[in-house]
């Protein structure tokens, strides 16, 4: 799998747009950039994957670079709940593959 | 998605006994992992859950320290063999389904160790 190059630590807002950067220079064709967060004492969230299209749903937004070198995992809104680490992780496609975690960003949402 | 269960939820251990970490998924799953997550550490894959054959360890973990078991598509144990406190930690369960498409990961919530 492809290594992601992340921030160790970002601030936010309360209720501001809070936009987590990652870098994988060297993503293949056939990964999926994958963002998931882990609140202090619980396990890891599923937020949003994807290949080379930008994506939203209703936790997130990802916007991935036409060159799909680097990405950005936008909050739109964010709230004190979203104080978390943030994983920025990449993988190739199908089943049978493990993740493999980094260091993350640590995102600290202020009031 | 897939709901995951770990039980003990948290446990502390003399040093020298085992404690054996339970997971269940409310659906078939065909990948599960199980992960250890050392105090302000990110989470360190420890071995894949393969249904009816051995686990697949990572570098650095052994058969003997983490024996894992996977009965069926949705439960797998991992033993911490003759703790000491070094394997204070929390352990996470993983499961994934398999596709052609991207497939995301779930996990349990975590069993806190704690070894006296």
């Amino acid at each position: 799998d492809a290594k992601t190059t992340q921030p160790p630590s970002m601030d936010c807002a309360e209720g501001r747009a809070a936009n987590l950067p990652c870098n994988h220079s060297t993503i293949s064709g056939n990964e999926y950039v994958y963002w998931y967060r882990q609140i202090h004492s619980q396990g890891p969230q599923y937020i949003i994957h994807g290949l080379k299209n930008n994506e939203t749903n209703e936790m997130a937004s990802l916007i991935i670079t036409e060159d799909r070198k680097s990405s950005t995992l936008i909050l739109p809104h964010a709230t004190l709940r979203d104080t978390a680490v943030y994983y920025c992780i990449v993988r190739v496609s199908g089943g049978y593959q493990k993740v493999t975690f980094g260091t993350g960003t640590k995102l600290q949402v202020i009031p | 998605s897939a709901v995951i269960s770990q039980k003990p939820s948290r446990d502390i251990c003399q040093r020298g006994t085992s404690l054996t970490i339970q997971c269940q998924v409310d659906s078939q799953v065909t990948m599960m992992f199980w992960y250890r997550q050392q105090p302000g550490q990110s989470l360190t894959l420890i071995a894949t859950a393969n249904q009816g054959s051995e686990a697949t360890y990572e570098s650095g973990f052994v058969i003997d320290k983490f024996p894992i078991s996977r009965p069926n598509l949705t439960f797998s144990t991992l033993t911490v063999s003759n703790m000491s406190p070094e394997d204070s930690s929390i352990y996470l369960c993983s499961a994934q389904g398999t596709g052609t498409g991207a497939t995301e990961a779930f996990f349990g919530q975590g069993t806190r160790l704690t070894v006296v």
